[in-house]
């Protein structure tokens, strides 16, 4: 039963357009999100955030979009640089992050030059 | 600062042997995590520990996996015996307990069962 999912394993997107990776979940219960950047041979690394109290957080040029009505929350990437190329992990949880995370399968985003 | 530090990287054996992994989390950090990595999927967690206390292990095969973490510093992992089943990526990661959610991965152990 997969309570978080990325139903987009791939997406390419040309530099300096915005990518936009789109997450689902099923578990109510979740009241805190998460996406993580992976880079081959890399462990995950912490992205941004948001809390089930918001709709909206921006970290310059990332900003996560939560629609808890939807159970969807997306990733938007504004302008998109070939450093941006990498598997794009949702992560979800309860307890506003201190219970565990629950992941999706990824996006392999691909910015093109 | 280092980040979360594990070895071996890669590790090759054939079925039913032994193997261990090793993680050094961020000093201070009191929570530590192994999660589980197959080809082409998310992060499954396997044990998380609150100091020396492992608080959840639901999701460790217990036949065959084992974890501890003494004087709630370093982890180990182990294995005994491997599977085939068992090729993945082993992540070992770390936060403040109370933290914002934020984990700190180390790069991973790569287990390939022959």
């Amino acid at each position: 039963d997969q309570q978080v999912k990325q139903n987009s394993p791939s997406l390419s997107v040309q530099e300096g357009r915005i990518s936009i990776l789109n997450c689902d979940y099923t578990n109510s219960m979740f009241d805190y999100f998460l996406w993580y950047k992976k880079y081959p041979a890399e462990g995950p690394t912490f992205l941004i955030s948001i809390s089930s109290i918001k709709d909206k957080n921006e970290d310059g040029r990332f900003t996560v979009f939560l629609n808890k009505s939807a159970k969807h929350l997306s990733l938007h990437i504004v302008p998109s640089q070939p450093g941006d190329s990498a598997v794009y992990f949702c992560a979800a949880s309860g307890d506003f992050g201190n219970e565990k995370l629950t992941f999706g399968t990824g996006t392999r985003l691909t910015i093109i030059p | 600062e280092a980040g979360v530090v594990q070895s071996p990287r890669y590790k090759i054996i054939e079925k039913k042997q032994p193997v261990a992994f090793w993680c050094n989390p961020i000093s201070g950090h009191n929570t530590l995590y192994w999660y589980l990595q197959n080809l082409g999927q998310g992060p499954e967690l396997l044990i998380r520990y609150e100091n020396e206390e492992a608080v959840d292990d639901s999701q460790l095969p217990k036949d065959r996996f084992s974890a501890e973490r003494l004087k709630g510093v370093d982890s180990t992992l182990k294995i005994q015996p491997a599977e085939l089943g068992d090729s993945a990526v082993y992540l070992c990661a770390s936060s403040l307990v109370r933290g914002t959610g934020e984990l700190f991965f180390g790069e991973g152990s790569r287990l390939t069962v022959l």
